[in-house]
């Protein structure tokens, strides 16, 4: 079964504004990350957040963890044509090399 | 280039038939992944292999075998193709930081 669900499954915004995508997941985690896969084409890791943080940026992407919610989010800030894709979260069990995927957001940023 | 390398890119068979995916990774990774994304795009794991050892195997029928013969190799190979099989097919590599994803193989079983 899918560990995480994400929402929106679907997200169509402007250029220029903000996009934010919210993943909930069941168990305990060492650690949650997200990625990014544009249409036919393979996943590119964006962010990996530990369970014992709560808040990563790197570039455009800000990314949120809530342990006590079991829940993380991804905002993309000042979107662009390019980052239309799909963004999973994904998340690593504590002790388990894996990783379990959410369910995904198509976002779609219309220019 | 550093990366994670899957062939074929495409993969068009009947059913019934037996057919390989390859996949190599140049990143110095000790543990390698084989995940499947059906039509709704579901993503889940299938294998996981490290150091050449199998780790996860999960719940996928034993037409499916991986083979590892170093750790920056492993292929999977597929017998007697059905059509629930088609699907897009994704290799991966991991480190404590992150994994990194193949593009992919679309198995389409007719």
């Amino acid at each position: 079964s899918q560990q995480g669900e994400e929402d929106p499954q679907a997200l169509s915004i402007q250029e220029g504004e903000n996009a934010t995508m919210n993943c909930s997941y069941k168990t305990s985690i060492n650690n949650l990350q997200w990625y990014r896969q544009n249409s036919g084409r393979g996943l590119v890791h964006l962010i990996l957040i530990r369970s014992n943080e709560r808040e990563k940026h790197s570039g455009r992407l800000r990314v949120t963890l809530d342990t006590s919610k079991k829940s993380s989010s991804l905002l993309i800030t000042a979107s662009r044509a390019a980052d239309t894709a799909s963004y999973f979260c994904a998340t690593e069990l504590s002790g388990n090399e894996k990783l379990t995927f959410g369910t995904g957001t198509r976002l779609t940023i219309i220019p | 280039d550093t990366a994670v390398s899957q062939t074929p890119k495409y993969l068009v068979t009947q059913m019934g038939n037996d057919k390989s995916i390859k996949c190599e990774q140049n990143l110095g990774h000790d543990t390698m992944y084989w995940y499947k994304q059906d039509s709704k795009k579901f993503l889940k794991i299938m294998f996981s292999y490290n150091n050449k050892e199998l780790i996860i195997n999960e719940t996928v029928p034993n037409r499916f075998s991986p083979k590892s013969p170093d750790k920056a190799h492993l292929n999977l190979h597929i017998n007697s193709l059905e059509l629930g099989d088609s699907a897009v097919y994704f290799c991966a590599s991991s480190t404590i930081y992150g994994y990194t994803f193949g593009s992919g193989t679309r198995l389409t079983v007719v």
